[in-house]
C-alpha cells in the first residue's frame, strides 16, 4: 500500500454541474477525514468517518455536499450544483484509531477543483 | 475554542540560515501538536509531532518543543537548504476522550530558501 490516493487530481467543471471525488485510504485505517484548502489558508475540516459511519460534519458543508464511505474503505465526496466558491483543494486523510489513541493522519495529494 | 496561530509569511532565507517559525495555540488540557509540510504541488506530509508537555519532536533537522507554559510549539532548523522551501502548517488535535481527533490548523507559513 502506497498511502492515501485521491482521484482525480484535478477537475475543472462548469458552474451548476455536479462533481464527485474519490479517496482510497491506507487499507487498515478506520478513520477518514475530508478537508478543504483554499489558496493561502490552512485546511478546514469538512467531515469525518469512523469505518462506514459519518460521525461529524462541519457547518461548512452545505446541503450541496454529501460524503459516503459505504463499506468502511474508500470514500466519495459529491458536490451538487457547483458554485465558484467551491473552487479549492479537497484533501482526504486517514488514520487508525482505537480506545482513545490514534496514529497520525496521512494525507493524499488532494483534488484541485476549479469551477468556471 | 481551539485555535492555532502561526507567524505570517512569506519567510525568505539564504541557504544555511537559521529558521524559526512561531506557533502558539489555544486549547484546554493537553492537545497533541504537529507540524506538517506541503511542498509545491504535493499533499501534506507530517514533519514532526509532540503529544505531551516538554516533548521535543524532530525530523530531517527540524525540531519543535511542546511548551505548555507558553502554549507554543515553535519550529526550528539550524541550517536550511533550498529543498526546505515549502509551506509549513502548525496543527493540533484537542485532548479528551470522545473527540474525533480532527486537526485544527494554522494558516501556514511559506518559506523560500535562496541559494
Amino acid at each position: 500500500d502506497t498511502g492515501v490516493s485521491q482521484d482525480p487530481r484535478h477537475k475543472i467543471t462548469k458552474r451548476g454541474q455536479n462533481v464527485t471525488f474519490r479517496c482510497d485510504p491506507i487499507s487498515e485505517h478506520n478513520r477518514l477525514y475530508w478537508y478543504r484548502q483554499t489558496l493561502g489558508q490552512g485546511p478546514e475540516f469538512l467531515t469525518y468517518f469512523q469505518n462506514e459511519a459519518q460521525l461529524e460534519k462541519s457547518r461548512l458543508l452545505s446541503d450541496r455536499f454529501s460524503a459516503e464511505r459505504p463499506k468502511g474503505s474508500f470514500s466519495t465526496l459529491e458536490i451538487q450544483r457547483t458554485e465558484q466558491g467551491d473552487s479549492a483543494m479537497y484533501l482526504c486523510a486517514s488514520s487508525f484509531g482505537r480506545f482513545g489513541t490514534s496514529t497520525e493522519a496521512f494525507f493524499g495529494q488532494g483534488t484541485r477543483l476549479t469551477v468556471v | 475554542g481551539n485555535s492555532v496561530t502561526q507567524m505570517e509569511g512569506p519567510v525568505t532565507l539564504s541557504e544555511e540560515a537559521f529558521l524559526t517559525i512561531n506557533c502558539t495555540y489555544t486549547a484546554t488540557g493537553y492537545p497533541s501538536l504537529f507540524w506538517y509540510v506541503q511542498y509545491p504541488g504535493e499533499g501534506l506530509q507530517l514533519l514532526l509531532k509532540a503529544t505531551k508537555a516538554d516533548d521535543k519532536g524532530s525530523n530531517k533537522g527540524f525540531e519543535a518543543t511542546y511548551r505548555k507554559e507558553t502554549t507554543s510549539f515553535h519550529l526550528e532548523k539550524g541550517s536550511v537548504q533550498v529543498s526546505d522551501s515549502a509551506v509549513y502548517f502548525c496543527a493540533l488535535i484537542p485532548s479528551g476522550a470522545g473527540n474525533n481527533r480532527k486537526l485544527i490548523w494554522g494558516l501556514g507559513t511559506s518559506l523560500a530558501v535562496n541559494p
